[in-house]
């Protein structure tokens, strides 16, 4: 009931084109859910975050899509840049406050 | 200004060895994380402090110990190192318990 299940485990898109990043949940009591991206040899950064009572977030050229009923989010990243080249977790906000990490999804965008 | 700041960031040591790794936050938050990231780049919480106070404490050994002196600092130490302790940790800050994180670089743990 605590894990947070990411999909897939890789992804290669060409530049310009379109990442998306799956995430589902079992937990209906977790309040908060953000994205973070992890370059290597650095910490994860906070990249954005939904609350459950929203169903779409954008920020730039990346966006949340929160799915309630079916307890899934998923993020994409609209005209993908080779910069965006990065390990991306999904993460919910469950019982004291704590967060749970997807498995993550290395992303690579080839030029 | 480095916000979470954490020392050393590579520590290669034997097996039975004690070893601690520090940790610092100049962004005023309240609750200060340790997690643990594996060799498959899954990421554990291990340890929450708010306000110094121990809010989190999942199921890790009893070798690995958290110690806060103040709200700007998280330390961790860990007794009698085994091969499986190898990996990143994590420091992490936020204010509010759980609101955006704000994680340090990590440190790398490599025991032989």
């Amino acid at each position: 009931q605590q894990q947070v299940k990411q999909s897939p485990q890789s992804l290669i898109v060409q530049k310009g084109g379109i990442s998306i990043i799956n995430c589902a949940y079992e937990n209906t009591a977790f309040d908060y859910f953000p994205w973070y991206q992890q370059f290597p040899g650095k910490g994860p950064a906070l990249l954005i975050a939904i609350r459950p009572d929203v169903s779409e977030k954008k920020e730039g050229r990346f966006t949340i899509s929160f799915n309630k009923s079916a307890k899934q989010f998923s993020l994409h990243i609209m005209d993908s840049q080779p910069g965006d080249s990065a390990t991306y977790f999904c993460a919910a906000r469950g019982s004291s406050y704590k967060l749970i990490f997807g498995s993550g999804t290395r992303l690579l965008v080839r030029p | 200004d480095t916000a979470v700041s954490q020392t050393p960031k590579y520590l290669v040591t034997q097996m039975g060895n004690d070893k601690s790794i520090k940790c610092e936050q100049n962004l005023g938050h309240d609750t200060m994380y340790w997690y643990k990231q594996d060799s498959k780049k899954f990421l554990k919480i291990m340890f929450s402090y708010n306000n110094k106070e121990l809010i989190i404490n999942e199921t890790v050994p009893n070798r690995f110990s958290p110690k806060s002196p103040d709200k700007a600092h998280l330390n961790l130490h860990i007794n009698s190192l085994e091969l499986g302790d190898s990996a990143v940790y994590f420091c992490a800050s936020s204010q509010d318990q759980g609101s955006g994180y704000t994680f340090g670089s990590g440190t790398r743990l490599t025991v032989v």
